[in-house]
């Protein structure tokens, strides 16, 4: 399989609830990046997966965590949403033997109501 | 702090013509990625900058980086509507740093 899928596309949530969002990796990738991009803004690291272990966070708090399965899956939960975790979320897979590219995915785009 | 700044941050252009995106970074690093992203959709990769004088081209766009001033450049070439979409500039490999995005509307 290749590429890397998101799920799902949209999701509405209502503030304080809990959601996760999932990323299967490109076959052969075995890291996995969480990004939140904001509307208009570039995106901004939540934090990276090697190997089932976190490998690096970003300056998002705790209620923003991750886990990265043996076949290199991955999901995205967040905790008591708040309205300004509204954002599409993107996961991005890469391998250091490939010059450190990134493949995106599509991305979800939550909305916080 | 890492920092990424792209500018312009919005370009209207003609068809035709020629223009330059630039890319300054604050710190050292010595990997930078483009990126494109259209309305609504994901990111897709359009070059990885992996050293010193990288220079890289595909189509209509020109990318170069000069690591010693923190600068990458994304030269466009004879522009065509197909190309309006924002693009970013990214470093770090680890965890990438985005600049905000360059909003390229080419008109006719």
């Amino acid at each position: 399989e290749t590429g890397v899928t998101q799920s799902p596309t949209h999701l509405i949530k209502t503030r304080g609830q809990q959601v996760t969002l999932r990323c299967s990796s490109q076959s052969g990738h075995n890291t996995v990046s969480w990004y939140q991009q904001a509307l208009g803004q570039g995106p901004q690291f939540i934090f990276q997966y090697y190997r089932e272990e976190e490998n690096g966070r970003g300056n998002f708090p705790p209620r923003f965590s991750g886990l990265q399965f043996p076949n290199y899956s991955s999901e995205l939960n967040v905790n008591a949403l708040e309205l300004d975790d509204s954002a599409l979320y993107l996961c991005a897979s890469s391998s250091p033997g490939e010059g450190y590219g990134y493949t995106f995915g599509s991305g979800t785009r939550l909305t916080v109501v | 702090e890492l920092k990424v700044e792209q500018n312009p941050l919005f370009l209207s252009m003609q068809e035709g013509k020629n223009y330059t995106i630039y890319c300054n970074y604050s710190t050292t690093s010595d990997r930078l990625y483009w990126y494109r992203q259209d309305p609504g959709k994901s990111l897709e990769s359009l070059f990885v900058l992996l050293s010193n004088g990288a220079v890289k081209q595909e189509g209509r766009l020109m990318a170069s980086l000069d690591t010693k001033a923190r600068l990458s450049t994304l030269h466009i070439t004879a522009a065509v509507h197909d190309l309006s979409a924002t693009y970013f500039c990214a470093v770090d490999p680890r965890k990438l740093i985005w600049g905000l995005g360059t909003s390229l509307a080419v008109n006719p």
